[in-house]
């Protein structure tokens, strides 16, 4: 099975200010029809998750361009240009390149 | 618009069953896989199960495999996951979420199972 790992796990950050998230496979992501399964996902706090990113960097429909993906092979980086309120919560990395494995989250709170 | 809403969760015994429940709207169902992925009570995200859009093909997580079944009904709009043998790590919260390309683009908001005596 793919282990997802994601650092840190937790991230104070300040308003205004760049946020960035690590995930590293155990193994490559690269599927065997070429394209990788790596998407980001944003959970607030007594919701459900949605996606934000999809195929490393592509962003899903009405996520605001703050968030970027970018990354290949088996390391991967989520990044927020300007921290927002809004952006609070958990942040998960998932693999669908061999079955589905999430990371274990990395939770982002304001300082 | 698209709106997954899962029912069929509660409390429920060791060793006991429970169906759940995905209604789906606002897009043709039938064209799309479909998972189920669950959240123990202040944990991370685990995937369960997953069904293609035709009901060809199911893949369970290590977890649950041969305790829990995945079925659809495209007939009705909805998705089911059938648990038996439960324990109390089957503990979670339960969402339904589409598949788009290998992505998992919608999520529900989720039904509760608490497994216990």
């Amino acid at each position: 099975d793919i282990v997802m790992t994601q650092t840190p796990l937790s991230s104070p950050v300040t308003l205004g200010q760049p946020a960035s998230i690590s995930c590293r496979s155990s193994q490559s992501l690269v599927h065997s029809d070429g394209n990788t399964y790596l998407s980001w996902l944003h959970q607030r706090p007594g919701q459900p998750p949605r996606l934000l990113i999809y195929k490393i960097s592509n962003r899903f429909s009405g996520v605001p361009d703050r968030f970027s993906g970018s990354g290949a092979g088996t390391d991967f980086t989520l990044k927020i240009s300007r921290v927002e309120a809004e952006d609070v919560g958990v942040y998960y990395c998932m693999q669908a390149t061999q079955s589905w494995t999430f990371g274990q989250g990395t939770k982002v709170e304001i300082k | 618009q698209v709106q997954l809403v899962e029912s069929g969760g509660g409390v429920v015994q060791p060793g006991r069953s429970l169906r759940l429940s995905c209604a789906v709207s606002g897009f043709t169902f039938s064209s799309y896989a479909m998972h189920w992925v669950r959240q123990a009570p202040g944990k991370g995200l685990e995937w369960v199960a997953v069904i293609w859009f035709d009901g060809s093909n199911k893949y369970y997580a290590d977890s649950v495999k041969g305790r829990f079944t995945i079925s659809r009904d495209n007939s009705k709009n909805t998705l089911y996951l059938q648990m038996n043998s439960l324990r109390a790590e089957d503990t979670a919260v339960y969402y339904c979420a589409r598949d788009s390309l290998l992505c998992v683009d919608v999520w529900g908001q989720g039904t509760t199972v608490t497994v216990s005596s």
